[in-house]
């Protein structure tokens, strides 16, 4: 069974700078999608990003992209610009036919 | 507006006393799932459902009970709810593996 992995409990970013949140995971399947999940104080859960697996090209949605990394089974998240918005948990997930798996979070600060 | 319903938002009960958190989603979404978020271990998946009367185990099904007799609805039944169920659940739907889920407000459930 494919498994998620966020080494980062908690990061820190000093608001207007970037910040990447790390994320691996373990799968055999060639075929799959990776996402990006936030969950704001308010616990509702939020797609940022996402990204198909067969596709080189690495996602980006305005102030966030991820860096793909296929063959090192690693899906990084860069957030460019930071606001005290993005303060939140990030948590990755993986998704291969419908057995979406997550990642434990990372709890981001945005400091002012 | 496209959304997932879940109710109750927040419940308090006691050992044994059944329970049910409703979930209904309005975007005909083949696919919904359950799943407990715990700290330090991310989301888990309970159950999941591919289309109306298939539903399938997750991760950690012990405990609970699901049903999809329509497509829109996909209640989460405890028969017997034991103090380690204490969780914030959410409710989630998704067209196909490839757009990932979107999730309800979440459920914070206390047994005592």
């Amino acid at each position: 069974a494919q498994t998620v992995t966020q080494s980062q409990p908690e990061m820190s970013v000093q608001e207007a700078e970037t910040v990447t949140l790390s994320c691996t995971y373990d799968t055999s399947e060639s075929d799959y999608y990776l996402f990006w999940y936030k969950q704001p104080p308010s616990r509702q859960m939020i797609l940022v990003i996402r990204q198909e697996a067969y596709k080189q090209q690495n996602a980006t949605e305005n102030r966030f992209s991820v860096n793909f990394q296929k063959a090192a089974k690693s899906f990084s998240l860069k957030i460019s610009d930071s606001q005290l918005g993005d303060a939140a948990m990030y948590f990755c997930a993986h998704n291969n036919n419908n057995d979406m798996r997550f990642g434990a979070g990372t709890r981001l600060t945005v400091k002012p | 507006e496209a959304q997932v319903t879940q109710n109750p938002r927040y419940l308090i009960t006691v050992t044994g006393k059944k329970l049910t958190v409703t979930c209904s989603q309005n975007m005909n979404h083949e696919y919904m799932s359950w799943y407990r978020q715990d700290p330090g271990l991310g989301l888990r998946q309970i159950y999941y459902s591919m289309n109306v009367e298939v539903t399938d185990k997750g991760d950690v099904p012990e405990g609970y009970k699901v049903s999809r007799k329509e497509k829109r609805n996909f209640p989460l039944i405890l028969e017997s709810p034991s103090p380690n169920q204490t969780s914030l659940y959410f409710c989630a739907s998704s067209p196909s593996v490839h757009y990932g889920y979107t999730f309800g407000s979440g459920t914070r459930l206390t047994v005592v």
